[in-house]
């Protein structure tokens, strides 16, 4: 298995406090990846980064914001968390825009 | 932009049955495509890719796939289930133009093995 990590697995936060979650990686990867999971929604992409400070929007960008100081950690950011952010979010790397993606274990959101 | 559809939500088949889930995807052109497994709590596996070559592509676990131009499809195939198979599955294509193309996922199939 690629050498992923998410920090913290599980998250329990109240709405309107700011949350950051961390991907991590040893793989040397250039392209990495947030997504969240819902149930009947499948995989979303949040944001994603090509490479150290390049970063884009995915389709489901609102209320998150990502950074990426380093080739091997990428931080998916909840300003301010509202229960609509309750999920779990995988991180993912790839080598290629357009190649295999390879996941992290998850971590579980709750906001209350 | 390119769509993936999995037309079957669940799935159930008894230990040692064969198992076919279904894929279809929408592109213009011929897209890349990908076979992802996920085991309750855990993240996904890549089971299987298709870039070229080859239509049909093997896979880690015994699964194998294959992909079908003229269907638009790229249906996951296995001879003979294990318990162990039960878990979520998951189609993805992305486009091979080069481009800002995304990797886009169906919406998953339960696998359900019954003894």
């Amino acid at each position: 298995d690629a050498g992923i990590t998410q920090s913290p697995r599980h998250k329990v936060t109240e709405t309107g406090t700011p949350v950051t979650l961390r991907c991590h990686q040893t793989e040397n990867h250039r392209y990495m990846y947030w997504y969240r999971q819902d149930p009947g929604h499948g995989l979303r992409l949040i944001h994603y980064s090509y490479g150290v400070k390049d970063t884009d929007k995915g389709e489901v960008s609102d209320g998150y914001s990502v950074s990426r100081s380093k080739t091997e950690d990428f931080l998916l950011t909840l300003e301010s968390a509202t229960s609509s952010q309750t999920s779990v979010y995988f991180c993912a790397i790839s080598e290629s825009s357009q190649g295999a993606q390879y996941f992290g274990p998850g971590t579980r959101l709750t906001v209350t | 932009a390119q769509s993936v559809t999995q037309p079957d939500i669940h799935i159930t088949v008894s230990e040692g049955a064969s198992l076919e889930l279904r894929c279809n995807y929408s592109y213009g052109a011929t897209p890349y495509l990908f076979w992802y497994v996920q085991s309750p709590g855990q993240g996904l596996q890549l089971l299987l890719k298709y870039f070229s070559g080859d239509t049909l592509v093997q896979g880690i676990k015994g699964f194998e796939a294959e992909f079908k131009r003229s269907q638009s499809s790229f249906n996951l195939r296995k001879p003979s289930v294990h318990w162990s198979d039960a878990a979520e599955y998951f189609c993805a294509v992305v486009g091979s133009n080069f481009g800002n193309e995304k990797l886009t996922f169906g919406t998953g199939t339960r696998l359900t093995i019954i003894p």
